[in-house]
């Protein structure tokens, strides 16, 4: 079965730097959720959209901007990069008919030097 | 705002034996969902089991199961049978009812340690 697809896997910025990461949801899947996992720590809500409007926003800083376009891909832009950015970030995403289920993608690894 | 915590940073099994990993949780909604993930060392987020609060039955998913006590909110995962490729990082998750795009709320963690 069709995954999230996250890209790109890995990165490597600079402080100060802009990042843009990119997520594809599952065919059919209508909502898609961007977590912040830090280095042995649980995964952080940051934003999610549905049907291409914002559902729900957690603690995202705001230097990060995010938005999901007409084919439902979603795209997290990352300005000003700090050292502190550096973690995994995930994209999830979920559908109408089991919308409370959210699948994972595999994850982008930002490293900020 | 509703809280998860895993009380078991840590935890090991003997390969074929049972565990029990531990998971309690905060929140004035009466309905909601609650999830169980795995992440292995590939750091991917893999759904495990998942309990609706208003079904008072506990689910289960082949070698695992949960118990659910809504009174106490406890949500614990037993794994039975374990095996070698269960070594990995549980984390317990809190899902409100309520619409569509709602975040999932992660506890601390539990790392599992699967013996041979």
């Amino acid at each position: 079965a069709a995954g999230v697809i996250q890209s790109p896997r890995h990165l490597i910025k600079e402080k100060r730097e802009t990042a843009t990461l990119k997520c594809y949801p599952i065919p059919r899947h209508d909502t898609v959720y961007w977590y912040q996992q830090g280095p042995g720590q649980d995964p952080q809500f940051l934003i999610s959209f549905y049907e291409k409007m914002q559902s729900d926003k957690g603690s995202i800083p705001d230097r990060f901007s995010a938005q999901q376009f007409s084919d439902y891909h979603s795209e997290l832009n990352m300005s000003s990069l700090e050292l502190g950015d550096s973690a995994l970030y995930f994209c999830a995403s979920s559908g109408r008919l089991v919308h409370y289920e959210q699948y994972f993608g595999p994850g982008t690894r930002l490293t900020v030097t | 705002a509703q809280t998860v915590t895993q009380s078991q940073p840590e935890m090991s099994v003997q390969e074929a034996e049972t565990v029990t990993l531990s998971c309690t949780y905060d929140t004035s909604e009466s309905d909601y969902y609650l999830f169980w993930y795995k992440q292995p060392p590939s750091r991917q987020m893999i759904l495990v089991i998942r309990q609706e609060a208003y079904k008072q039955q506990n689910a289960t998913e082949n070698r695992f199961s949960v118990n659910f006590q809504k009174a106490a909110k406890s949500f614990s995962l037993k794994i039975s049978d374990s095996q070698l490729g269960d070594a990995a990082m549980y984390f317990c998750a809190y899902r409100s009812i309520e619409t569509s795009g709602s975040r999932l709320t992660f506890g601390e963690g539990t790392q599992l340690t699967v013996n041979p």
